[in-house]
């Protein structure tokens, strides 16, 4: 049981460049987020997903596009990579209960760095 | 969701009880207080939630005050390996309309001294 997963671990972009964030997590979730953090900063929420073939804005979804093809997977596509763009990404998963709240279980995070 | 507000840093002696506080003055009847950790750039760590009643788990004891307007978290006897950036949320389930989204602050910064 791998929890969440995130490749690849660190990445450097030139400004322009595309690229794809992969999630991965093998605990049946239905829920799935990315977030972003900047130095210093707490985690803020990119987009969100609460099922296979669904996904939200979260709050700060510019630049990105999300894909959730396969339930276990969740997708982050940076388009064309903006040095501003330079943070570290988390996913994370989670399941609602019927009752009361759930925790969320976080990947170890994406590295990026765009020049 | 209600906003927290943390004290930006604190420091506590190995051994020792560290107690973290948090404001939620603006929380609703539906929410829930959430702690999560991050040691040193992790991604964040699930510890404790409550919503009325204090609660206690292997990690940590979260306090409540009757009003709900604020809450404790307690690490009993903190170690070295509990310095972390340590995040206060309030939010309802997700079971609503909320689906789960997590906003974080920017937390307190706790470092734990041999």
């Amino acid at each position: 049981n791998a929890g969440v997963t995130q490749t690849p671990k660190f990445r450097v972009l030139k400004t322009g460049q595309s690229m794809t964030l992969l999630c991965a997590q093998d605990m049946n979730h239905e829920y799935m987020y990315w977030y972003r953090q900047d130095p210093g900063m707490g985690l803020r929420l990119i987009h969100y997903s609460v099922g296979e073939g669904t996904t939200a804005k979260g709050e700060v979804p510019d630049g990105y596009n999300v894909s959730r093809l396969k339930k276990q997977n969740f997708l982050l596509g940076l388009e064309s990579a903006a040095p501003s763009q330079t943070s570290v990404y988390f996913c994370a998963s989670t399941s609602p209960l019927r009752q009361g709240p759930e925790t969320q279980y976080f990947g170890p995070g994406t590295r990026l760095l765009v020049l | 969701d209600a906003k927290t507000t943390q004290p930006p840093s604190m420091d506590c002696a190995e051994g020792r009880a560290a107690n973290l506080p948090c404001n939620h003055s603006t929380i609703s009847g539906n929410e829930y207080v959430y702690w999560y950790r991050q040691i040193h750039s992790q991604g964040p760590q699930y510890i404790i939630h409550g919503l009325k009643n204090n609660e206690t788990n292997e990690m940590a004891s979260l306090i409540i005050t009757e009003d709900r307007k604020s809450s404790t978290l307690i690490l009993p006897h903190a170690t070295l390996r509990d310095t972390a950036v340590y995040y206060c949320i309030v939010r309802p389930y997700a079971g609503g309309t909320s689906y789960g989204k997590l906003t974080f602050g920017q937390g307190t910064i706790l470092t734990v001294h041999p």
